[in-house]
């Protein structure tokens, strides 16, 4: 059963707000990322969490910041976002991430809007 | 800088075609290739994943790789309506994979 879920499936906050994203992925898998999509644009990775090991796309902005409660829950925490900062935000999970054979599976997504 | 190339389409085609896809990339340590489907406004559904040379099908898909190269396609037979949808392309090298721009793709009735 391939299956990332992620909640909520869209989120409106103002630039003041604190809110988090949450995954979910039943699989088994022990590496978990996140990524960031703009319209008309590929996904961008902005952190991989593998065996406990965090590791960041240096672009990201501290703004976002990324926990892992356990091997099957990745949440992404925001807090004071820019508009520019509205997009569809991608959860997806993988047996490792290492490994030269395996398969990246994606979440439905959250869609982000920053008033 | 790892790249991975597509053409941004839209390539149209008309419904029973074959459609086909292709991707360029820039890194020859590249050893896993991925392609993802994506609906407008839906997250990437992966559909094909291919390692070595050669061709992979599975149903109406047939992914084709050839690292000397270093091109990777996708050929879709008995292109449907429903297979409306941006194509992207993603190679992965040791730890993360590079996804292309993507080629959209129209399937007239």
């Amino acid at each position: 059963d391939t299956e990332v879920t992620q909640t909520p499936k869209h989120l409106v906050m103002g630039m003041t707000n604190k809110k988090s994203l949450k995954c979910e992925q039943h699989m088994g898998h022990r590496a978990m990322y996140w990524y960031k999509q703009k319209a008309k644009k590929p996904p961008e990775l902005m952190f991989v969490y593998s065996y406990e090991k965090l590791s960041i796309n240096e672009s990201v902005p501290s703004r976002f910041s990324p926990e892992c409660p356990n091997s099957s829950l990745l949440n992404l925490h925001l807090h004071a976002l820019q508009p520019e900062d509205s997009a569809l935000y991608l959860c997806a999970s993988s047996p490792r991430a290492t490994q030269k054979n395996y398969e990246q599976y994606f979440g439905p997504g959250t869609r982000l809007t920053v008033t | 800088q790892k790249e991975v190339e597509q053409n941004s389409g839209p390539l149209s085609v008309p419904e029973g075609a074959i459609a086909s896809l292709n991707c360029t990339y820039s890194d020859r340590g590249s050893q896993s290739f991925f392609w993802y489907r994506q609906y407008s406004g839906k997250s990437p559904e992966l559909i094909m994943s291919i390692y070595s040379n050669g061709d992979k099908e599975d149903g109406r898909f047939t992914a084709q790789l050839n690292k000397a190269s270093q091109y990777v396609s996708l050929l879709i037979r008995d292109s449907q309506p429903s297979d409306s949808a941006t194509y992207l392309c993603a190679v992965k090298g040791y730890s993360t994979l590079t996804f292309g721009k993507g080629t959209m793709l129209l399937v007239s009735p």
